[in-house]
């Protein structure tokens, strides 16, 4: 149980186009999803927090036009890099948190690889 | 501000010997604490965590110490195999604050010798 998806798993784009990342929770009501960034070889990033039905909480220095957050269900998160840039490549990864299930416990998907050439 | 800071940042063990990463925060306030295992390309897993009301946590091969007072905490790998070879993060959060964000460390890369 507690299983997150992320599609797709890796994506190439041109720069100044737009990608969409898909983040769900396959077996469990998701409240409330994460978006972290991860560059080679270092720690995870907390880009922004979504509750479901709401707008997206960002950490500071991350620009909410340029990584629109929609949380629209339960079981559904998407992060959209608009216009992106070389310098937008890099691992994105979702987690989310199962409030029927545990207090404290994130689940996390398997990241989508985007490269922006 | 790196709120938990995480050492060393590599490490390489033999196998069937102990790996040991250690971890100190300074937000006081954080309750919940737990380490996850990353194998490249992948998402983190969670390994084990634990809370403040205990000193230390065993599942299997791996065990958490915490040390309260220190405001730190560590992860031992016992009995290391190769197919442990892999980066780990440990983690920080406040269960009841708003968000309930997780804080990690920078990671450490343990590399198990055959």
């Amino acid at each position: 149980g507690a299983v997150v998806s992320q599609h797709p798993s890796w994506v190439i784009c041109k720069s100044g186009t737009s990608v969409k990342i898909e983040c769900r929770s396959l077996d469990f009501q998701a409240t409330t999803m994460f978006w972290y960034r991860q560059f080679p070889k270092q720690s995870l990033m907390l880009m922004a927090t979504s509750n479901e039905g709401s707008k997206a909480t960002y950490e500071q220095g991350v620009e909410k036009d340029k990584f629109l957050i929609n949380h629209a269900s339960l079981t559904l998160s998407t992060l959209t890099v608009t216009s992106a840039h070389p310098e937008d490549s890099s691992f994105y990864i979702c987690s989310a948190r199962d409030w029927g299930r545990s207090l404290d416990e994130q689940y996390f998907g398997p990241g989508t690889r985007l490269t922006v050439t | 501000q790196q709120q938990v800071k995480q050492s060393p940042q590599s490490l390489i063990v033999q196998k069937g010997g102990i790996s040991i990463i250690n971890c100190a925060y300074e937000n006081t306030a954080f309750d919940y604490f737990p380490w996850y295992q990353q194998f490249p390309g992948k998402g983190p897993a969670l390994l084990i965590a634990i809370r403040p009301d205990v000193s230390e946590k065993k599942e299997g091969r791996f065990t958490i110490s915490f040390n309260k007072s220190a405001k730190q905490f560590s992860l031992h790998i016992m009995d290391s195999q190769p197919g442990d070879s892999a980066t780990y993060f440990c983690a920080a959060s406040m269960i009841k604050a708003a968000g309930n964000k997780l804080t990690f460390g920078g990671g450490t890369r343990v590399l198990v010798k055959p």
